[in-house]
Parts: C-alpha cells; structure tokens; sequence
C-alpha cells in the first residue's frame, strides 16, 4: 500500500503569508496527487488535481507542484478563508489520503 | 448543480448491519465513479470504496474489505454501501463522492455532507 506523509502537521500564518503544504508518498506516484480543503464542519473541496492542476472555481493563489514522491502544495497570499485543514491523496494505486495539515491563524 | 444527498446512517450495535444510500442529480449518473469516503470523528479522510460507472468493477479500503459491499442502481441515480459486522472503529461521517472522468475517476471532485454512523451498544 502506498502512505502518504503530510508536514507540518499544524502550521500557523498570517493573513498575506505565503504558506506551502509538503506531501510525500511511500513510492513513486507519477503526478497523479490531488489536494483537498476541509473547513470545519463541512465537506472536503477539491482544489488540484494531477499535481499541479487547479480546480475549475478555485482561486489562483493555490497551487501544486512535484512529481514522483515529493509534492507541495503553496498559497501565495492567505485569506481568511483559507484557514482550514489540507489534504492530499494519491491515486496512482487505489487511493490513499494523507493525515492532514491543520491552517491555523498565528 | 450537483446535489449528492446520503441516508441511511444511524445508531448500530457492534456486529449490524447498515445500507447507506446517495441520491445523485445535476449530472449524468451513470457516466461517473462514484466513491465513499468516511471521516471519524476529529481524525482524518479514509477511502472506503469505488466503483465503476458501469459498475461492474469495485474495489475497498483494507479496514472494510469482506465486510461492507458498494453497488449502484443507473436507472435511479443511487448509489449504496451495504456495511455488516460494524465495529466501534467503523463509526464515522461517510461522505458520498462523485469521481471525475478517465484519468480523473479517482479525483473526487463533488461531495455530499455525509451521513453520520454511529456503532456503540
């Protein structure tokens, strides 16, 4: 099975910092990495696709990159509401999701 | 629009059984892989099942293989999770997903608001 591994697990920002998300997996993945944003008490929303595509409706600020193992995802100025849980998942092989990074407000 | 709307879930003693249900509109049902993903309460996103538009192929999570079976009726734009032997580590909010297309159909791009299951005696 392939693990996928998120850092940090909890970050802390301010409004207009840029913050980036690093997702590893346990085996080569190709590009095929999506990632996700939970608010609280709400459904994920999906923000990219194939690592580094954006969402149709999803603001330019988020994007992706990596290929391989090794994947980032990076919001170039934070809004309020970003603040909120990321999470990747692999599907080169079934699916899998990593355990999260909580976004929280410094 | 795209409307997934789950039912079923409930309160289950340990070693029930459960169906969940999703009602799809606002697309073209049986063109898509739809998926369950579930969420335990104050944890992570766990792939639960997929399957096929077609539905002939599926495939599970390793926690719930042999015990839950995924299905889908075309015609009504549904799509079920029948789950049996429920354990406690089983309660969670179980969202219905609809897949993307071709090299898209394990991107989950539209969420239900899940059903809550909770297994407890």
């Amino acid at each position: 099975d392939i693990q996928m591994t998120q850092s940090p697990s909890t970050l802390s920002a301010s409004i207009g910092d840029r913050v980036t998300i690093t997702c590893r997996a346990s085996q080569n993945i190709n590009s095929w990495l999506a990632w996700y944003q939970q608010e609280p008490g709400k459904a994920p929303k999906l923000l990219i696709y194939k690592a580094s595509s954006l969402e149709s409706g999803v603001p330019s600020r988020f994007s992706g990159s990596g290929s391989g193992t090794e994947f980032t995802l990076t919001i170039s100025s934070l809004q309020p509401d970003d603040f909120a849980t990321y999470y990747c998942q692999q599907y080169n092989n079934y699916c899998t999701f990593g355990q999260g990074t909580k976004l929280e407000i410094k | 629009e795209v409307q997934l709307v789950e039912s079923g879930g409930g309160l289950v003693q340990p070693g029930g059984s459960l169906r969940l249900s999703c009602s799809a509109s606002g697309f073209t049902f049986s063109n898509y892989a739809m998926h369950w993903v579930r969420q335990a309460p104050g944890k992570g996103l766990e792939f639960v099942s997929a399957i096929t538009s077609s539905g002939g192929s599926s495939n599970y999570g390793d926690s719930v293989k042999g015990r839950f079976i995924i299905s889908r009726d075309n015609s009504k734009n549904t799509l079920f999770l029948q789950m049996s032997s429920l354990r406690p580590e089983d309660t969670a909010v179980y969202y219905c997903v609809k897949g993307g297309i071709e090299d898209r159909r394990m991107v989950m791009d539209y969420w239900g608001q899940g059903t809550l299951v909770t297994v407890s005696s």
